[in-house]
């Protein structure tokens, strides 16, 4: 089966930066997502790596290492709107290329 | 971002009844799409996984004749809740997977919120 691990909630201050790591166990690795959700609301897209190394999406970036089954989501000037959950992901052969996620990382901003 | 959309956004049915959510992507073709269920403050569920043209593979302890998939084109899945009851109170999600610019991309729809009374 697949393993993820995220941490379960983060706090930070508004302006800060927070990262969100990620790790994982699978076999036939096919990409790792993250998502962003509010409460009550469905998950929206923030990125997708499949290549070792750091992709960068405004004040979003996100890592991956493979050889790790390491991953994190760096969030950069914080914003009070940011507080949601982040959801890790890994798409997977051996799972017939579903995502399977990890619990969700809950990350409340303060100001 | 592309779009997936969802239709209802939300439904209150009485128990007994059947339930049809619609999920379209809306500019891009779709070659997977996926069902998911969220009950609060609980992860995403994956139901079952869909492709145009072929029947829907269930994740175990789904049942196929109670949610109903239907997969008509590469832009349309539909779900139907069949005979609902209160315990499928839920937030239904569903979500779109297509290769764009070579890329591996998902999107979800805005969810579908069902309350059977």
């Amino acid at each position: 089966g697949q393993n993820i691990d995220q941490p379960t909630e983060m706090t930070a201050t508004e302006g800060a930066i927070v990262q969100i790591n990620c790790t994982y166990q699978t076999s036939g690795f096919n990409g790792l997502f993250w998502y962003q959700q509010h409460a009550g609301e469905a998950p929206t897209f923030l990125s997708y790596n499949v290549l070792d190394g750091l992709e960068e999406k405004g004040r979003f970036s996100s890592f991956l290492s493979r050889s790790k089954g390491y991953s994190y989501l760096l969030l950069k000037e914080l914003q009070m709107k940011d507080s949601a959950s982040y959801l890790c992901a890994v798409s997977a052969k051996a799972a017939g290329n579903k995502l399977t996620f990890g619990g969700g990382t809950r990350v409340l901003v303060k100001p | 971002g592309a779009v997936v959309s969802q239709h209802p956004s939300w439904v209150i049915c009485k128990s007994g009844t059947s339930v049809k959510i619609e999920c379209r992507s809306l500019d891009f073709q779709a070659t997977t799409m996926f069902w998911y269920r969220q009950f609060p403050k609980q992860s995403l569920m994956l139901m079952a996984t869909s492709n145009e043209g072929s029947k829907a593979t269930y994740e175990q302890g789904v049942e196929k004749d109670k949610f109903l998939i239907n997969h008509a084109s590469l832009t349309l899945s539909t779900l139907t809740v069949t005979s609902a009851h209160p315990e499928d109170s839920s937030f239904y999600i569903c979500s779109a997977r297509a290769f764009m610019d070579r890329r591996l991309e998902q999107y979800f729809g805005p969810g579908t919120r069902l309350t059977v009374t």
